[in-house]
């Protein structure tokens, strides 16, 4: 089955405890970007990837960093989260068209 | 400003009914058009996909768009208590690669 995975899918942390989210596709797709969701604001891209060790800013990079060391793989790494970056996390894939395919979120608290 | 507005709702209509979701935007370089549904502690999923102006109909849903005024709408005929969920407008550009542009989303609930 195409899939999009993330993991945690909950996580709750404190402000400055370095954690990373994980996202996996199996679709061989060649782009991926990590969206963040809140309410009133809708859906902001936070990193986005063309392919493997091409990585791009999007709308909203500050206090994230990603990596693309595999095609499959495009990990999300918060390096000191703080309470602003609590929220919804997305990543998602696409391929040849303008599809994206969206992971089931992850739901980030930073107390 | 933002570059998409849509209003959030909450929009309530009884099953059955023809719903109409909208957003307008003010980036005239948008040429590609996305209506996703998200249910609720869901990911995104597309609905709608389609180029430049007019209309695309796909079973119980159409997507419109008039690139002259920059407003585009979906509509759900016969809508179903299934179709309960948060509509979200994208859009992109030739040249835009991966970079899509949300409104808020439409809350919708359709009830018995």
């Amino acid at each position: 089955e195409a899939q999009v995975t993330q993991n945690p899918r909950y996580l709750i942390t404190v402000t400055g405890k370095k954690l990373t989210v994980t996202c996996s596709q199996n679709m061989n797709h060649e782009y991926m970007s990590w969206y963040r969701q809140d309410p009133g604001l809708g859906l902001r891209q936070i990193y986005y990837s063309m392919n493997v060790e091409v990585t791009d800013k999007g709308d909203v990079p500050e206090g994230y960093k990603v990596s693309r060391k595999e095609k499959r793989n495009f990990p999300l790494i918060l390096e000191s989260p703080s309470p602003n970056q609590t929220s919804l996390y997305f990543c998602a894939s696409r391929g040849a068209t303008d599809t994206q395919y969206f992971g089931p979120g992850t739901r980030l608290t930073v107390l | 400003q933002k570059e998409v507005e849509q209003d959030p709702g909450p929009l309530s209509v009884p099953e059955g009914a023809i719903v109409s979701l909208n957003c307008t935007y003010s980036n005239s370089a948008f040429q590609y058009f996305m209506w996703y549904r998200q249910y609720s502690r869901k990911g995104p999923e597309l609905l709608m996909y389609t180029y430049s102006s007019g209309n695309k109909e796909d079973g119980r849903f159409t997507a419109q768009v008039d690139k002259s005024s920059k407003y585009i709408s979906l509509f759900i005929r016969d809508s179903q208590p299934s179709d309960s969920a948060t509509y979200l407008c994208a859009m992109t550009y030739t040249g835009g690669g991966n970079k899509l542009t949300f409104g808020t989303g439409t809350q919708l609930k359709v009830e018995l």
